[in-house]
């Protein structure tokens, strides 16, 4: 049981170039979330989604896409990098409501130059 | 939208308590989370408050009033590895999200 695996790890961008991190889980989970931290912060959510073909908006949502095709997919697309988007992101997933604790990824160190 | 604070920093010596207090302000509370996170990693489930009272785990406790808007989590015995930043987290009712305060970095010294 691998939990919630993303890739990569590292990454560094140059302005306007795009990439796509990549995130999977493996517990057949409903809900999954991106979420970036600037470094000494807590947690900004950028999407999340409920189910298969459904997403929605975060709190900071701007110059990001994402798509959930399958239950254990999620991934993340960053079309037109910018140093702004210089940040650690982290993909979580929990079962079905709200009321239960976050799986986290390891997270992907990003930086864009 | 809600509003969570929790204190940006604080520094105890190894044995000793302390205890990390957090407010917030919404409507429709479903439940507070703390989750510990050290340096360079995920944050990892540390407790889970809905009903008023004290939740005990070995040698964190976390605490919540709903009727003040508040939590605490204690942590006791300090030991190095409790260096960490601390997050609260609330979840409301109808909502798919929860969300974070900024997190509280414990410093502990030997």
């Amino acid at each position: 049981n691998a939990g919630v695996t993303q890739t990569p790890k590292f990454r560094i961008l140059k302005i306007g170039q795009s990439m796509t991190l990549q995130c999977t889980q493996d517990m057949n989970h409903n809900y999954m979330y991106w979420y970036r931290q600037d470094p000494g912060m807590g947690l900004k959510l950028i999407y999340y989604s409920v189910g298969a073909g459904i997403t929605d908006k975060g709190e900071v949502p701007n110059g990001y896409n994402v798509s959930r095709s399958t239950t254990e997919d999620f991934p993340l697309r960053l079309e037109l990098a910018a140093p702004s988007q210089t940040s650690v992101y982290f993909c979580a997933s929990t079962p079905r409501s709200t009321n239960e604790k976050l799986f986290f990824g390891s997270g992907t160190q990003l930086s864009v130059l | 939208g809600q509003n969570i604070d929790q204190p940006t920093e604080m520094t105890a010596t190894e044995g000793a308590i302390v205890q990390i207090n957090c407010t917030y302000q919404t409507s429709g509370f479903n439940g507070l989370f703390w989750y510990q996170q050290h340096a360079g990693e995920a944050p990892t489930f540390l407790s889970y408050n809905v009903l008023d009272g004290l939740e005990e785990k070995g040698r964190f406790s976390s605490f919540l009033s709903r009727s003040k808007g508040y939590s605490y989590l204690l942590l006791k015995e300090l030991q190095m590895k409790d260096s960490a930043s601390y997050l609260c987290a609330v979840g409301l009712s109808n909502d798919y999200k929860l969300s974070f305060g900024a997190g509280t970095t414990v410093t502990v010294r030997a």
